[in-house]
């Protein structure tokens, strides 16, 4: 079954220590992305990838940092999370980059940095 | 990315029609129009798209105007499923993300 893949689903941590949130794709697609949904504020980008070894920063990339070491693979690593930074994430896919592509998303990783 | 006017709520009947309107008067000649939705504790799902003619797939169909400046969703016949937020979004042809705006609660009553 195509899809997009997170762990953990959900994640209880502490202020500053450090945290990966996987994400995985079965599509061979080239694009992947991060979105982070918080209530009043909908979802914002944090970071995307064109492709392998390509990441740049979306509207809210503070705090973030990514990874593409492999097509499918786009980790999501919070070096030293704090407390706003609890938030609800997902990683979303698609084949390219352009805005005719539909986007796959995650099942969200809900987490909460006490 | 141009922005776009979609109401905060409505209401539907399970098994009837549902007409999502959205507005987008800055609209540029190269932006998709895209919908997406998102059912409770779940991620966005990607429902439709379309450029300048109407559309349909076996979720919904988008009926784009003649300008372009304003679109429709249309659930044929809605179901319980359907209650969601639905996202009416326009994307550049270049460019790499959805901008979500708050988008339209569909609340779908038995």
């Amino acid at each position: 079954e195509a899809q997009v893949t997170q762990n953990p689903r959900y994640l209880i941590t502490v202020t500053g220590k450090k945290l990966t949130v996987t994400c995985s794709q079965n599509m061979n697609h080239e694009y992947m992305s991060w979105y982070r949904q918080d209530p009043g504020l909908g979802l914002r980008q944090i970071y995307y990838s064109m492709n392998v070894e390509v990441t740049d920063k979306g509207d809210v990339p503070e705090g973030y940092k990514v990874s593409r070491k492999e097509k499918r693979n786009f980790p999501l690593i919070l070096e030293s999370p704090s407390p706003n930074q609890t938030s609800l994430y997902f990683c979303a896919s698609s084949l390219l980059a352009g805005g005719y592509n539909e986007q796959f998303f995650g099942p969200g990783t809900r987490l909460t940095v006490l | 990315d141009a922005k776009t006017t979609q109401p905060n709520s409505m209401e539907s009947n399970e098994e009837e029609p549902v007409h999502l309107p959205c507005n987008h008067s800055t609209i540029s000649g190269t932006d998709y129009i895209h919908w997406y939705r998102q059912l409770p504790s779940q991620g966005p799902e990607y429902v439709i798209h379309g450029l300048t003619s109407n559309v349909n797939n076996r979720m919904a169909s988008l009926a784009i105007a003649e300008d372009r400046k304003s679109s429709t969703l249309i659930l044929h016949r809605a179901t319980l499923r359907d209650a969601a937020v639905y996202y009416c979004i326009l994307r550049d042809e270049s460019s790499y993300k959805l901008i979500f705006g708050s988008g339209t609660r569909l609340l779908v009553r038995p």
